[in-house]
């Protein structure tokens, strides 16, 4: 089975910019969940998708937003880009949205911004 | 809210011995699932292992092995033999068992690295 997908691998943007990121999580995963990591912060919680529905957000701006598409591929926007959101976004699935599920990550987009 | 902390921020061994990765956590919830990660260069974050606060049978995937203390509120990782392939940034996680929310809670890494 592939594994979690995300794409584009690295981004190079300016301030004020918007970007798109997508994941595809693993075949007949439905459950996506988006996370930031950089060296300052750490590994930070974004939001959680299962069925098109955000089940869950972490403590970001509102710049920050996703959606889940039927077939469980997910894509997240930041708008208005800042130096801040320089990092990596990881993209982790797995099968269904309950506490038990184990979370499979995708390689990760890496997002310079300028 | 939970904290997940990892006070080694690096670690070394030498190949073939034996490792422990320490983590800590703080929850007032008595059901909950803990997981270690590893990020090699390449970045992708791989599950090592996992273990359910409910389970007093310590989890193991090969040379891979956990000792949980729930009452400690410590989740160590032991890894035997190392090997060249386990040099990465390892991350505790840890997750509730309880409500919705699914969101894992990392703590900062250790960055391991093995010598010959």
């Amino acid at each position: 089975k592939a594994g979690v997908t995300q794409t584009p691998r690295y981004l190079i943007k300016t301030r004020g910019q918007q970007v798109t990121l997508s994941c595809s999580p693993i075949s007949g995963h439905r459950s996506v969940s988006w996370y930031q990591q950089t060296p300052g912060q750490g590994l930070q919680f974004l939001f959680e998708y299962f069925s098109e529905t955000q089940r869950n957000k972490g403590n970001f701006p509102g710049r920050f937003s996703g959606r889940q598409f039927s077939n469980s591929r997910s894509e997240m926007n930041v708008s208005t880009l800042e130096l801040g959101d320089s990092a990596l976004y990881l993209c982790a699935s797995s099968l269904g949205a309950g506490v038990e599920e184990t979370q499979y990550f995708g390689p990760g987009t890496r997002l310079l911004v300028l | 809210a939970q904290t997940v902390t990892q006070s080694q921020p690096e670690m070394s061994v030498q190949e073939a011995e034996t490792v422990t990765l320490s983590c800590t956590y703080d929850t007032s919830e008595s059901d909950y699932y803990l997981f270690w990660y590893k990020q090699p260069p390449s970045r992708q974050m791989i599950l090592v292992i996992r273990q359910e606060a409910y389970k007093q049978q310590n989890a193991t995937e090969n040379r891979f092995s956990v000792n949980f203390q729930k009452a400690a509120k410590s989740f160590s990782l032991k890894i035997s033999d190392s090997q060249l392939g386990d040099a990465a940034m390892y991350f505790c996680a840890y997750r509730s068992g309880t409500g919705t929310a699914s969101k894992l809670t990392f703590g900062t890494g250790t960055r391991l690295q093995v010598t010959l």
